[in-house]
Formats: structure tokens, sequence, C-alpha cells
């Protein structure tokens, strides 16, 4: 079993549309739990990451985790195509804070116009 | 400039060649990684260097060598790649271990 899953997509939305992205991880310990967007040719990019159970906002942007599920996720309001990209979850592992981070293979997504 | 800075962005490399990947943060960090990122698989951490010093080898063969003479710049040496070995290699840099790592834009890797 992967310590990390997640769907790769594609998932299409239309413009507008409130989009669901998930992972799902098995190592109880996981404490932070990160996503990241990486558009093509480039490199992942640090949206936003919260520590242990709940909800955090930034802007059209939502992460929420259920430690009991070992299940988060990331919520996108008003889909632009401008978040077309694939989006990776991350969790740090081991006692080294950030250092060493297990990674999602990545979910793509595909918002049109 | 500023951020993690990668060069080149492509290579293309036979497998006796040898060649070098560069990496530049400008963002004061102490903390530099090598990542190899594989169509349909996660990131691979490969080594972590922190304050000049290797903290971490992540299994990799020894055909990759990285080196990391100051806390600003960091090289992964290549030498008799394989096929497999072609992905996007991905530096990443942090403040520490306390703090979450940026991305540079990587290099991509054919080996032919």
């Amino acid at each position: 079993q992967k310590e990390v899953e997640q769907d790769p997509g594609p998932l299409s939305v239309p413009e507008g549309a409130i989009v669901s992205l998930n992972c799902t991880y098995s190592n109880s310990a996981f404490q932070y739990f990160m996503w990241y967007r990486q558009y093509s040719r480039k490199g992942p990019e640090l949206l936003m990451y919260t520590y242990s159970s709940g909800n955090k906002e930034d802007g059209r942007f939502t992460a929420q985790v259920d430690k009991s599920s070992k299940y988060i996720s990331l919520f996108i309001r008003d889909s632009q195509p401008s978040d077309s990209a694939t989006y990776l979850c991350a969790m740090p592992s081991g006692n080294t804070g950030f250092q060493k981070l297990v990674f999602g293979t990545g979910t793509r997504l595909l918002v049109s116009p | 400039e500023t951020g993690v800075t990668q060069t080149p962005r492509h290579l293309v490399m036979g497998m006796t060649n040898k060649k070098s990947l560069k990496c530049e943060q400008h963002l004061g960090h102490n903390a530099m990684y090598w990542y190899k990122q594989s169509a349909k698989k996660p990131l691979e951490l490969m080594f972590v260097y922190n304050f000049k010093e290797q903290t971490e080898n992540n299994s990799v063969p020894s055909r990759f060598s990285p080196e990391c003479p100051n806390s600003s710049h960091l090289f992964l040496h290549l030498h008799t790649l394989q096929p497999e070995d072609s992905a996007l290699y991905l530096c990443a840099s942090s403040q520490d271990y306390s703090q979450p790592q940026h991305f540079g834009d990587g290099t991509r890797l054919s080996i032919l």
C-alpha cells in the first residue's frame, strides 16, 4: 500500500465549478498536510498547508483534513482556467520537520472556459 | 533573480556521457534538495543538504553524485546513466527543516 494515494485524473470541470481534490494516506503519524500546484513545465508551488485536523481557507482555496479517516481535501471555489494544473498533496514524514516529504502522484485538473 | 533557478532546463545525453545539473537559490535558505519526478510516480527525494553537509541519501545509485559547495548552490553530477533515469529533476530549498520547501522548475533529462 502506498503511503499517500491520489487519483491521477484528469478531472475536467467547467469554469466557475467547485472543485474537490483528495488524498488518502496510511501513516497516522502524519501531522502536517500540504498542497502544491504544478503547472506544465514548471516546478511545484506551495499553495497551503495545515496542521492536524480542521479547515484552512486562503482566498478561493480551502484545505480540509480528517485525521480519523486519513483523508484530506483541497476545495477550489469559482474555478478558473488558470487553475488548470496538477495538484500534489504531500506530508512530512518522520521527526525531521519538513525535510522528508511524501508526495501523492498528483491529480491533473482541467478547467474549461 | 529570485527564487530557485535550475540549469539547463532540458538535457539530452547518451549513456556514456558526463554532465552536471545546476541549482541556485537566491532565498537565503540553508537546506537544499534534489528530487526525481517520473511520469505517474510521486516525487522521489534523492539528496538533502543542510549548511552544505549532506544529511540524506535516499539509496540513490552512485551514477548520481551531488555536490554542494555553499548554501546557495547545488549540483548533480551525472555519469553512465540508464534510460530509466530519464525524468524531471527538481531542486528545492528551505530556510531550514522547520519551513516548507520551495522548488525550481526542474531540468528535463532524456537519456538516449
